[in-house]
């Protein structure tokens, strides 16, 4: 299973952009990244996933170079309420599989 | 309906008790997961259903005891549970090949054994 490596905390001020970046070095050829939210008390909720190259929707960003050893959840001008803990997770979603939560980052936004 | 629904959302009991979790989906889901998360610490995956099926189970004590009845259902049945095991239990669905959305989590059941 691909272990994944994100900074533990990170602050910022609203408005800001935002960029959490997660280490992923044992990725395999048919792993996806996926990236979610979770508010205390609440479940994780899906932000966003991409294989390569870039993926945005409504919410972020997703960038992915080519080795896919990395990759980089950006948050646009972000506010208070995106105060909360960032998973990545790299899994083979070609069926019900393992998918494995790392540490996660605590973001932090400051008015 | 795009939720998991988790019942109860409280739920306190002693170490000779016996309770069950619920957790239900209606988006045609045919994947279903528990979860369990201690304060400040990741989710920890505990069993994995594929069509009703258990497929993994993360070498979970005897103690919890997963039940698909169907493709809408999943509980979690505790008996015998030690104060350790107090948690946020998290229930998640997904398609079994999965698209772009990835998992839905419920809110979870906050348990806690006294």
């Amino acid at each position: 299973l691909a272990k994944t490596t994100q900074p533990i905390s990170m602050d910022s001020y609203e408005g800001q952009e935002v960029n959490i970046t997660c280490s992923h070095n044992n990725i395999a050829t048919n792993d996806y990244i996926t990236w979610y939210q979770q508010f205390p008390s609440q479940g994780p909720r899906f932000i966003i996933q991409g294989y390569k190259t870039k993926v945005t929707n409504e919410v972020a960003s997703l960038f992915i170079p080519a080795d896919r050893k990395s990759s980089t959840l950006s948050l646009p001008r972000v506010s208070l309420s995106d105060t909360a803990v960032y998973y990545c997770l790299v899994g083979d979603r070609s069926s019900a599989s393992k998918i494995i939560f790392g540490s996660g980052t605590r973001l932090s936004i400051r008015p | 309906d795009t939720e998991v629904t988790q019942t109860p959302k409280h739920l306190v009991m002693g170490m000779t008790n016996k309770k069950s979790l619920k957790c239900e989906q209606h988006m045609g889901h045919r994947a279903m997961y528990w979860y369990k998360q201690k304060a400040k610490k990741p989710p920890e995956l505990m069993f994995v259903y594929s069509y009703e099926k258990l497929s993994i189970n993360e070498s979970v004590p005897s103690r919890f005891s997963p039940e698909c009845p169907n493709s809408s259902l999943l509980n979690l049945h505790l008996h015998a549970l030690q104060p350790e095991d107090s948690a946020l239990y998290l229930c998640a669905s997904s398609h079994v090949q999965e698209n772009n959305y990835g998992y839905t989590f419920g809110s979870g059941t906050r348990l806690t054994v006294v």
